[in-house]
C-alpha cells in the first residue's frame, strides 16, 4: 500500500510568519511531487511541483524535497490570512500497466491568525 | 497553469434520476482524466482513470454500471451518475494530466460539481 502521510493539523501561525508542512511517502521509486491549496469548497489548486531533491522557490512558497529520507515539505513566507486553506501532498505512483496516479495525504489544515 | 472546466457547478435531482457532468481541458490536450469524489471533511477518493479512446479504469469498490465515464476526446471526459440515491451526493472533481508546457506529470483539477439528490 503506497501511503502519504501528513500531520492533519491544525496548524495556526500568526500572520507574517514561516508557515512549514511537512509531508513522507513511502514508495521509494516516486519521482513526482505535488502541492496543492484546497479551500473549503472548493477544488484543489496546484501550487508547486517538484522533481529534484532540494528546493523550489516560487514567490513566496518554497517546495523541499529528500529522495533519501522520503520527505517532502512546503514553506510559506510572510503567511497571509488568505493562505489559510487546507494544503495536499500529492505523490505520483505508479499504479500498472504504464500509468501512474497521485496519492494524496490527507491534509494539512493551516490557519493564518491575524 | 492549465485550465480544467466542470459544468454543471451544482445540480439538485430527484432519486432515481441520471446525471451528467462534463470535464473539459481548455488549453491542453489531457491524455488522461481522473473522477474524484470529496465528501464534506474528508479526503479526496479516486473514482476512476480514462485516457482517451480506451475504457475508464475503476478503483475497488466504485460501481462502474452505475457511475459511467466516456472520454471521448482529448478535451472531454463526462461522469454519468445512473439512477442516484441520496448516498451518491457528494462534491465530484475531475482532474485532467497532459503534455502542458514542460510538466507532464501535472495534474489540474476543475472546479468541482456539487450534486445532491433529494
Amino acid at each position: 500500500q503506497k501511503e502519504v502521510e501528513q500531520n492533519s493539523g491544525p496548524l495556526s501561525v500568526p500572520e507574517g510568519a514561516i508557515a512549514s508542512l511537512n509531508c513522507t511517502y513511502s514508495d521509494r521509486g516516486s519521482q513526482s511531487f505535488f502541492w496543492y491549496r484546497q479551500y473549503s469548497g472548493k477544488s484543489p489548486e496546484l501550487i508547486m511541483s517538484i522533481y529534484s531533491n532540494g528546493d523550489k522557490e516560487d514567490g513566496r512558497f518554497t517546495a523541499q524535497l529528500n529522495k533519501a529520507s522520503q520527505y517532502v515539505s512546503l514553506l510559506i513566507r510572510d503567511s497571509q490570512p488568505s493562505d489559510s486553506a487546507t494544503y495536499l501532498c500529492a505523490v505520483n505512483t505508479y499504479s500498472g500497466a504504464g500509468s501512474y496516479q497521485l496519492t494524496f495525504g490527507k491534509g494539512t489544515k493551516l490557519s493564518v491568525i491575524p | 497553469g492549465a485550465v480544467v472546466s466542470q459544468h454543471p457547478s451544482r445540480v439538485i435531482c430527484k432519486s432515481g434520476t441520471s446525471v451528467k457532468i462534463e470535464c473539459r481541458s481548455l488549453d491542453f490536450q489531457a491524455t488522461t482524466m481522473f473522477w474524484y469524489r470529496q465528501f464534506p471533511k474528508q479526503s479526496l477518493m479516486l473514482m476512476a482513470t480514462s485516457n482517451e479512446g480506451s475504457k475508464a479504469t475503476y478503483e475497488q469498490g466504485v460501481e462502474k454500471d452505475k457511475f459511467l465515464i466516456n472520454h471521448a476526446s482529448l478535451t472531454l471526459s463526462t461522469l454519468t451518475v445512473t439512477s442516484a440515491h441520496p448516498e451518491d451526493s457528494s462534491f465530484y472533481i475531475c482532474s485532467a494530466r497532459g503534455i502542458s508546457g514542460n510538466s507532464y506529470n501535472e495534474q489540474f483539477f476543475g472546479p468541482g460539481t456539487r450534486l445532491t439528490v433529494l
